[in-house]
């Protein structure tokens, strides 16, 4: 079993539905979280950073951390075809010297 | 564009091989991140720097090196090449060392392992 698990896809929506992203994950000691979005050829960039559990609203994301399942949530509210990438979730113990582990990504493609 | 430069954007070499990476961060970031992304592995973190010195090491092979320079610019040196080392390679960078200090990747340096 890999420490992060994430549903592949693809995960084809239209436009405007809300989006829900999902990652488990197997060590109790992560407590940093992360959601990356990675748009074609091109490097990742950071969308939203939690810790420990809670949530987190910017804009049109919502990021929820439920450690006691081990399970982190990105949801996109009014999915735009702009929104269209593969998401990463990615999580470390520490906030220094951290180790990132990253989920292997979902691809979603928002359809107009 | 967010401001790391990677060269060469893409490197085609063959087994055996030693290549040489380079990534120059955003102007005031001290950290650099290196990282591996392979259609069987994912996205896999290597190593840090911060300000010349290592913080953190994660899947780095051991045939794999990596240094920050006092200009703050990174090398990545890829030795014995196999054909499973083909893969994007992308140096990311940040302000600061900590976890909240976001990471701006660059464009990333495509290796094909012949």
């Amino acid at each position: 079993q890999k420490e992060v698990e994430q549903d592949p896809g693809p995960l084809s929506v239209p436009e405007g539905a809300i989006v829900s992203l999902n990652c488990t994950y197997s060590n109790s000691a992560f407590q940093y979280f992360m959601w990356y979005r990675q748009y074609s050829r091109k490097g990742p960039e950071l969308l939203m950073y939690t810790y420990s559990s809670g949530n987190k609203e910017d804009g049109r994301f919502t990021a929820q951390v439920d450690k006691s399942s081990k399970y982190i949530s990105l949801f996109i509210r009014d999915s735009q075809p702009s929104d269209s990438a593969t998401y990463l979730c990615a999580m470390t113990p520490r906030d220094y010297g951290q180790n990132f582990v990253f989920g292997p990504g979902t691809r979603l493609s928002v359809l107009p | 564009d967010s401001g790391v430069t990677q060269t060469p954007k893409h490197l085609i070499t063959a087994t055996g091989q030693r290549v040489t990476l380079r990534c120059s961060p955003r102007s005031g970031d001290l950290s650099v991140y290196w990282y591996q992304q392979s259609l069987d592995q994912g996205l896999q973190f290597l190593i840090q720097y911060y300000n010349g010195e290592e913080r953190a090491k994660g899947n780095i092979l051991e045939r794999f090196s990596a240094q920050q320079f006092p200009d703050l610019h990174s090398e990545l040196n890829l030795s014995s090449l196999e054909l499973g080392d083909s893969a994007l390679y992308f140096c990311a960078s940040s302000v600061g060392q900590l976890v909240y200090n976001e990471q701006f990747f660059g464009p990333g340096t495509r290796l094909t392992v012949l």
